[in-house]
């Protein structure tokens, strides 16, 4: 099926620990994005990318860090930096920017 | 900043009824898209419907349908005959600069049988 696939579904992290999220597409999309949820909150944008090799800071992006190396994946790793990572984090892709954007099922990440 | 506001941090509605869901917005483009998106328990966010700028008819999708006035930068999201699978946060939202998916702070919907 064709989708965007989030992994894992629930992180714990321990303080001072890097983690990473795994966000995959196969749907052909050139645009990527990660957003944070934080309970009873919209959606804040970390990171964006619009083409393999490049990507842009969000609203939020201090304290995480992403890459880019392949159409398909957009990894995004929380840092010991990012003080507050408790929150659901969503991943999501589109055709191209501007283009309607569809989402992943999420990750919760809950520090410990 | 250039934000989406939406007014009602909750709605309820009876099983079969129409509810509508407003929402507000501020932009300086004269092009840009709108969207509503459902969030249910899951929490994974399901596209509802799309609303471009420069389309003056209202878009629809089955029971889900827009009143989009441009000159008020107003799109309410109304619901008709309401199921019990609506229940859920919507969220509207804005595409901003080409690139930024800019959210309202959410409604939450509960559908009473």
């Amino acid at each position: 099926d064709g989708g965007i696939t989030q992994s894992p579904k629930y992180l714990f992290r321990k303080e001072g620990q890097n983690v990473t999220l795994s966000c995959e597409q196969n749907l052909n999309h050139d645009a990527m994005y990660w957003y944070r949820q934080d309970p009873g909150q919209g959606l804040r944008l970390i990171y964006y990318s619009q083409i393999v090799n490049d990507f842009q800071k969000g609203d939020i992006a201090e304290g995480y860090s992403v890459s880019r190396e392949k159409k398909e994946s957009f990894p995004l790793t929380v840092t010991s930096a990012q003080k507050n990572p408790t929150a659901f984090y969503l991943c999501a892709s589109s055709i191209a920017s501007g283009n309607t954007i569809y989402f992943g099922e999420g990750s919760w990440l809950t520090v410990v | 900043a250039q934000t989406v506001t939406q007014s009602q941090p909750e709605m309820s509605v009876q099983e079969a009824e129409t509810v509508t869901l407003s929402c507000t917005y501020d932009t300086s483009e004269s092009d840009y898209y709108l969207f509503w998106y459902k969030q249910p328990p899951s929490r994974q966010m399901i596209l509802v419907i799309r609303q471009e700028a420069y389309k003056q008819q209202n878009a629809t999708e089955n029971r889900f349908s827009v009143n989009f006035q441009k000159a008020a930068k107003s799109f309410s999201l109304k619901i008709s005959d309401s199921q019990l699978g609506d229940a859920a946060m919507y969220f509207c939202a804005r595409i901003q600069g080409a690139q930024k998916l800019v959210f309202g702070q959410g409604t939450r919907l509960t559908i009473n049988p």
